[in-house]
């Protein structure tokens, strides 16, 4: 079984309209990012969360929000949805081990398109 | 924060060495080169990370000189299944922040 899933793997939506992303982890591990990632740009951070009380502004959160339910579980939300948010969004978890940063942890991806 | 650089695309064949450069000119202290793998509709997968000298796992092994303003991934004898995208990533393990900073990568493809 895949350590972070991410749900739904594919998703098409109008503009204007709200939806979820949803990202599950078993890892046990605090930290859980959310990234979106456009052709020839690599991968930029959306939003971070570093335990269930702690919500970080990444580089390109507007038009973005999140919920840290639980620690395996993150959610992206895009309140109104618009054709440039069409992109292919990853979760990532990671842990600190010894006060180093460890490795993250992708998900497979959820591919949105807005039409 | 430090900018990696590394080529766009590289082109191999099966069974050859592909060594891919990465340049990090303002390398911090607390730094460390870490390398990612994506294939096409997966997420980046950790491949190796180092500090410094030479580090080797069973995928890759990583080279870094003295100075650390680059470093080397060398894939040894490469499959058609290597072909993906390879991203150069310096990490600053000391901070509490622990974000990761992607560009855009190389894209190896590897030909019969």
């Amino acid at each position: 079984d895949a350590d972070v899933t991410q749900t739904p793997r594919n998703r098409i939506t109008k503009t204007g309209k709200r939806i979820m992303l949803e990202c599950s982890q078993t890892k046990g591990h605090d930290r859980m990012y959310w990234y979106r990632q456009d052709p020839g740009l690599g991968l930029r951070l959306i939003y971070y969360s570093f335990d269930v009380k702690d919500i970080n502004k990444g580089e390109i959160s507007d038009g973005y929000s999140v919920s840290r339910q639980a620690q395996a579980k993150f959610s992206l939300s895009l309140e109104s949805a618009i054709p440039n948010q069409t992109a292919l969004y990853f979760c990532a978890t990671s842990d600190v081990a010894g006060g180093r940063q460890e490795t993250q942890y992708f998900g497979p991806g959820t591919r949105l398109l807005v039409l | 924060l430090a900018k990696t650089t590394q080529p766009i695309s590289m082109d191999s064949y099966e069974g050859q060495e592909v060594n891919i450069t990465c340049s990090h000119n303002n390398i911090a202290t607390n730094d460390y080169i870490t390398w990612y793998q994506q294939f096409p509709s997966q997420g980046p997968r950790f491949i190796i990370q180092g500090y410094k000298t030479k580090v080797t796992n069973e995928v890759a092994s990583l080279f870094i000189p003295a100075d650390r303003k680059s470093s080397t991934l060398s894939l040894p004898r490469v499959s058609l299944s290597d072909t993906a995208v390879y991203y150069c990533l310096v990490v600053d393990r000391g901070s509490t922040l622990g974000r990761l900073y992607f560009g855009r990568g190389t894209q190896l493809t590897v030909w019969p």
